[in-house]
This record gives structure tokens, sequence and C-alpha cells, in this order.
């Protein structure tokens, strides 16, 4: 069983360089999440979406953007690399949107920019 | 707005000894409550979940949590830690409205031998 599948593992950013994270689930869950994870500060949810096409932002998409054009698919993407954008990214998703619905979680993107 | 707080940054308990990791929540209706688990270089693990019912709840690895109304706390525990329990652990309130979480800040967990 995949579950939720993150890629890349770890990449290294410069400065004012883009790029997308990509997160996959086989489970055709329809409610997906991107959370960051810094340091003392737990999980700050990013943006999520109910079903294909439809998202909406959480506590902190400033710099990020989403799409979700399949079920399975929900890439976060960087448009301008900055050095507060160095996080731990996990995407998450949950069947449903019932809050007794746990969230499964990917392993996680580790992302630093320079 | 929904907030939960994890007092502890690190703990630090011998093999063997108890465990309690302290959870207070912040919400204004019938709080959904999470434990998760996260080894390192790991996703998070689902430790147990709080809905509804009998206060005391069970979970995977030997973990139970108890709710507490009156305190706001849904507290972790453990009789007896082994050294694989040593992890980072997120309590963690469903937000109304698209199943959101609304994680506290974690508790590192190291275990001595």
């Amino acid at each position: 069983n995949a579950g939720v599948t993150q890629t890349p593992k770890f990449r290294i950013l410069k400065i004012g360089q883009s790029m997308t994270l990509q997160c996959a689930q086989d489970m055709n869950h329809n409610y997906m999440y991107w959370y960051r994870q810094d340091p003392g500060m737990g999980l700050k949810l990013i943006y999520y979406s109910v079903g294909a096409g439809i998202t909406d932002k959480g506590e902190v998409p400033n710099g990020y953007n989403v799409s979700r054009s399949t079920t399975e698919d929900f890439p976060l993407r960087l448009e301008l690399a900055a050095p507060s954008q160095t996080s731990v990214y996990f995407c998450a998703s949950s069947p449903t949107g019932s809050r007794n619905q746990p969230q499964h979680f990917g392993d996680g993107t580790r992302l630093s920019i320079l | 707005a929904q907030s939960v707080t994890q007092p502890d940054i690190h703990i630090t308990v011998s093999e063997g000894a108890s465990l309690e990791l302290r959870c207070n929540y912040s919400y204004g209706a019938t709080p959904y409550l999470f434990w998760y688990v996260q080894s390192p270089g790991q996703g998070l693990q689902l430790l147990l979940k709080y809905f509804s019912g009998d206060t005391l709840v069970q979970g995977i690895k030997g973990f139970e949590a108890e709710f507490k109304r009156s305190q706001s706390s849904f507290n972790l525990r453990k009789p007896s830690v082994h050294w694989s329990d040593a992890a980072e652990y997120f309590c963690a309130v469903g937000a109304p409205g698209g199943n959101k979480l609304v994680f506290g800040a974690g508790t590192i967990l190291r275990v001595k031998s």
C-alpha cells in the first residue's frame, strides 16, 4: 500500500528559483492538504483541497500555489523561493471532510533555500 | 479560533518508566482530538483519536489518552516506555470546515537506557 507519496524527499534551491513539490495518493481520498513544519512550531496548513478542481487557502498560503486537476495528485508550487520557505513540507489526505476522519501523511519533503 | 498547547518541548524518561505528555486545547464546541507520532525522517502516524463516548481512549503501541473537558486537556500516557518510543509527538484538534487540523508545537521524547 503506497498511501501518500511525496517527491522529492530532499531538495536545495537557490533564492528566486521555482519548484513543484509533488504529492500523490492512491486511496481515492477526496480531501488533500499541504502543511509546513518548522522547529518548535508544529505543522501549519498551507492549502487544502476538497476535490478535483477545488482548492482553498490555509493558515500560511503566501508564496505558494496549488492545483488539483485529479483526485490523486495535489502539487504545491513555490514560484520565487525565499529563505523563509526553508522547511519540511507534508502532504496529507483524508476520505472526506468529516472531522472524525484522521488524515494520512506522506513522509515529507525537506527543502532548503540558500 | 482553535488552538492547541503542548507545554513541554522536550521530555526525557528512562526506559521502563511511565510517560505522560500534556495537551491543552481551546475549542468552543465538542473537540475532535488526535495524537500523532513522528519518528525521525518520517511522516506522522496516528496514535489515537477522540470524538465522543468513553473519555479514556486506547491507541496503538500501548498508548492511551484521557479527555477531560473540565480541564480542556487530552493527555497522552504510556505505562512503560520503550527505547523505540523516542520520537516527536503532536496533539491536534480538528477544526470545522474541511477537516483541517490545528497542531500543537510538539513534544520531543527522549528515552534513556
